[in-house]
């Protein structure tokens, strides 16, 4: 089972931030959080990563709390190609497998 | 480099046929994995291997499924006899693998199959 709990579903207005929310509240000290996201009819890309400070890319930044028990996908400026399925995921430093849980459906709205 | 490449990227099928879906993993990617994605069960891991070598194939559905890794450069997912049940999307990734600490899953487009 996927060791986090993401929100079904979240609306943000085209030029706008949008946070994805993500509880992992079972996570263990060598656990990275991966972010992950699937473009309709795609396979899933990854976004970014991070174990315990916050992590920036050119794609989104990622906000862990300082107990780990949950974190924040930001996409800065939400355009409507960001429309997708968000996957949050914990996955141990010695891990193959990624677990994909249901998800956050992201919809940008014009 | 040009990726994960599946082949075909759409098969339709009749029940009771054999279907075979192909898998070109990133060159030097030592870790390789075959999901299957349907709208009731989301993404499902199948099967990885490590090294050609297959590590867990708990997530196989039955032994209708088989998966090989004869080479570092191309891996198999044959389904015999298909059945309707099995249509869904069937994604293989890879990663460079070797234990890495943190390590990323690249996908391939998917192959969608009908079993009609």
């Amino acid at each position: 089972d996927a060791k986090t709990t993401q929100p079904p579903s979240m609306d943000c207005a085209e030029g706008r931030a949008a946070n994805l929310p993500c509880n992992h509240s079972t996570i263990s000290g060598n656990e990275y959080v991966y972010w992950y996201r699937q473009i309709h009819s795609q396979g899933p890309q990854y976004i970014i990563h991070g174990l315990k400070n916050n992590e920036t890319n050119e794609m989104a930044s990622l906000i862990i709390t300082e107990d780990r028990k949950s974190s924040t996908l930001i996409l800065p400026h939400a355009t409507l190609r960001d429309t997708a399925v968000y996957y949050c995921i914990v996955r141990g430093g010695r891990d193959d497998k990624i677990i994909f849980g249901k998800g956050t459906r992201l919809h940008i709205l014009p | 480099d040009a990726g994960v490449i599946q082949s075909p990227r759409h098969e339709v099928t009749e029940m009771g046929q054999e279907v075979t879906l192909r898998c070109k993993p990133i060159s030097g990617h030592n870790s390789l994995f075959w999901y299957r994605q349907t709208m009731m069960r989301g993404l499902e891991l199948l099967i990885y291997f490590n090294n050609n070598v297959p590590i867990d194939d708990s997530g196989m559905p039955e032994d209708r499924f088989s998966a090989k890794m004869p080479n570092a450069s191309f891996s198999t997912l044959k389904i015999q006899p298909s059945e309707p049940r099995d249509s869904a999307v069937y994604f293989c990734a890879s990663q460079p693998g070797n234990g890495r600490a943190v390590d990323i899953q690249y996908f391939g487009a998917g192959t969608r199959l009908s079993v009609l």
